[in-house]
């Protein structure tokens, strides 16, 4: 069964400083996608990054990027130049490529806090 | 805005009582997800539906079901409401054709069940 660990329950970052936070993952698939996600105080689900687990190259969108482990099953994501706007709730999902699950398994999320 | 919309974006009702959430995928994606997210369990996979056709299901309770209609909109219907079952639903839709399946979040759908 696929696992995704999270932590961090919790990170403070000072405004315009660069911030990792953790993720881990267990799956015995050797085909999986790897997603983060962000969700303000308002409540909705914000799609931010994406990585396969055959990319060659850790991916990159914006200000975020993954820092992709292979053999230690970790995706981390690196919010660089935080912003205030940068305060939320951050996932980590998993999904299974080869199997017909399509669902997406998340972590129990990190709450980041943006300092001015 | 992700291209997807839910209705109602609030609900309270009460025990016992029967609720329908509705759901309006991206234009032309054809799968759609329900996701239930409480403090208790975090983000939950319920059902997905591609087309028209359930094609997997979570956690989701007897008391709960989904359906997907022709013009690909979906229903999540809760029934026999308990307090346990207040939570934020999410619908989540993806593209076809996209090797990622980035799924796109609705708004959500917060249920207050007294």
């Amino acid at each position: 069964a696929q696992k995704i660990t999270q932590t961090q329950p919790g990170m403070f970052v000072q405004e315009k400083e660069a911030v990792t936070l953790d993720c881990t993952y267990d799956t015995s698939d050797p085909s999986y996608g790897l997603f983060w996600y962000k969700q303000p105080s308002s409540g909705e689900m914000i799609f931010l990054i994406y990585q396969g687990s055959y990319d060659q190259q850790n991916a990159t969108e914006g200000r975020y990027s993954l820092n992709f482990q292979k053999a230690r099953k970790s995706a981390n994501l690196v919010i660089s130049a935080s912003q205030l706007g940068d305060s939320a709730m951050y996932f980590c999902a998993m999904r299974e490529v080869s199997g017909s699950a399509r669902q997406l398994t998340f972590g129990s999320g990190t709450q980041l806090t943006v300092l001015p | 805005d992700s291209g997807v919309t839910q209705t109602p974006k609030h609900l309270i009702t009460a025990t016992g009582q029967r609720v329908t959430l509705r759901c309006s995928p991206r234009s032309g994606d054809l799968s759609v997800y329900w996701y239930q997210q409480s403090l208790d369990q975090g983000l939950q996979f319920l059902i997905h539906y591609y087309n028209g056709e359930e094609r997997a299901k979570g956690n989701i309770l007897e008391r709960f079901s989904a359906q997907q209609f022709p013009d690909l909109h979906s229903e999540l219907n809760l029934s026999s409401l308990e307090l346990g079952d207040s939570a934020l639903y999410f619908c989540a839709s993806s593209p076809r054709g996209d090797t990622k399946e980035t799924q796109y979040f609705g708004p959500g759908t917060r249920l207050l069940v007294l």
